[in-house]
């Protein structure tokens, strides 16, 4: 399989959940990213993994915690969410430090509603 | 610090009229200027990019862009928009200087819509 895949598609949970999710990329890159997208508001950045090493925390709420145990995977574990959390939550990964021409793949993301 | 700003937050275009969205990019340096497609319910597609030489970009499904230095600019056009076209288009910018960190900045997105 190749290209950057996001598991689960769609998720829904309860405010006292605690839920996990993973995105995996088979392209050979060295950097990871999370992003959010809620409807009507610009792409937000949450965090960013270079090489394994957390490099950026766009002042994100401490109920997500990023995890990236290796260049090929990135975790973000959830938990005791708020409803205003339902967003599409979107991994990307590059190059990183190797190259700055070929941007970002994304995955297809994966849609969650806190409830 | 650099920035993107899509003044267009949706554009209805006829089937088969032309359209331009418009991207406007702000750095102290040079740049490499990217624009992305989103469709319903899936991740960011790269739609095509300016890296060096020629202005004018072709990329995927009939699109184009053309970088333009002196206004700081790089709109996106299709001669002749289809109805699977509708989306949302993302342009975005990474700044050369930093030495391959390809951290990319995104505007907040055009909503192009296809009237039947």
């Amino acid at each position: 399989e190749t290209g950057v895949t996001q598991t689960p598609r769609h998720l829904v949970m309860g405010m006292t959940n605690k839920k996990s999710l993973k995105c995996e990329q088979h392209l050979g890159h060295n950097a990871m990213y999370w992003y959010k997208q809620s409807a009507k508001k610009p792409l937000e950045l949450m965090f960013v993994y270079n090489f394994k090493e957390q490099t950026e925390n766009n002042s994100v709420p401490s109920r997500f915690s990023p995890e990236c145990p290796n260049s090929s995977h990135l975790f973000l574990h959830l938990h005791t969410l708020q409803p205003e959390d339902s967003a599409l939550y979107l991994c990307a990964s590059s190059h990183g430090l190797l190259t700055g021409t070929d941007g970002y793949t994304f995955g297809s993301g994966t849609r969650l509603t806190v409830v | 610090a650099q920035s993107v700003t899509q003044l267009d937050s949706q554009v209805p275009v006829f089937e088969e009229a032309p359209v331009e969205l418009r991207c406007n990019y702000s750095s102290s340096v040079s740049v490499y200027l990217f624009w992305y497609v989103q469709y319903p319910n899936q991740g960011l597609q790269l739609l095509l990019k300016y890296l060096s030489g020629s202005t004018l970009v072709k990329g995927i499904n009939g699109f184009e862009a053309e970088f333009n230095k002196s206004q700081t600019s790089f709109h996106l056009r299709k001669p002749s928009v289809h109805i699977s076209d509708t989306a949302e288009y993302f342009c975005a910018v990474s700044d050369r200087s930093n030495f391959g960190n390809e951290k990319l900045t995104f505007g907040t997105g055009t909503r192009l819509t296809i009237i039947p």
